[in-house]
């Protein structure tokens, strides 16, 4: 079945540790994003990629990153410049229609806890 | 940057009550997308609206975007607890390259 996988599913964490959140796809989308969510919120973009190779910055990119070598995958790291690192994080895909940006297929989530 | 306010934040209805939760942008929007989160879950994609005025159904659920392309609404009519969630809507930012997400309307259904 295509769709998007999303791993580990929880994870916790020491306070001054980075974590790498694995996000892979097989819907062979060119778009791929990252939100985070936390309670009672909206979803807030932290970084997006359009194509390989190229991701550029959402509202909240601070204390993330991201790379993006191969169409199918696009990890976050949370570092541990983010200082307030627990959420749940959502990565997403999208294939871009001229003029819209196109449905976004949601994975199942990854809920960050530091401890 | 953009802002997409959605009204209200949370709604309590009485099983077969109709909800309604709202979406508005100070700026004009190309188009805007509605999504559904169930409690643990993550966002489903449920409509996508382009047209000024455009209103469209999917069975008990009624979507409009409003004329000046500022608005848009979510209406359920006559509620079940299969409906219990959270209703983003969504509008592009940046040219088309990214989805800006409002604040959501938590949906909790009393039997």
């Amino acid at each position: 079945d295509g769709g998007i996988t999303q791993s580990p599913k929880y994870l916790f964490r020491k306070e001054g540790q980075n974590v790498t959140l694995s996000c892979e796809q097989n819907l062979n989308h060119d778009a791929m994003y990252w939100y985070r969510q936390d309670p009672g919120q909206g979803l807030r973009l932290i970084y997006y990629s359009q194509i390989v190779n190229d991701f550029q910055k959402g509202d909240i990119a601070e204390g993330y990153s991201v790379s993006r070598e191969k169409k199918e995958s696009f990890p976050l790291t949370v570092t541990s410049a983010q200082k307030n690192p627990t959420a749940f994080y959502l990565c997403a895909s999208s294939v871009p229609v001229t003029g819209f940006t196109g449905e976004l297929f949601f994975g199942e989530g990854s809920r960050l806890t530091v401890l | 940057g953009q802002q997409v306010m959605q009204i209200p934040q949370y709604q309590h209805v009485q099983e077969g009550e109709d909800f309604t939760t709202y979406c508005n942008s100070s700026t004009t929007l190309s188009n805007i997308q509605w999504y559904k989160q169930r409690p643990g879950g993550h966002p489903v994609f449920l409509i996508q609206l382009v047209k000024s005025g455009e209103v469209k159904k999917q069975k008990r659920l009624t979507f409009q975007f409003g004329e000046a392309k500022k608005n848009s609404s979510l209406h359920i009519t006559a509620t079940q607890t299969t409906d219990v969630g959270t209703y983003f809507c969504a509008a592009p930012t940046r040219g088309n390259e990214k989805l800006t997400f409002g604040t959501g309307t938590r949906l909790t259904i009393i039997p």
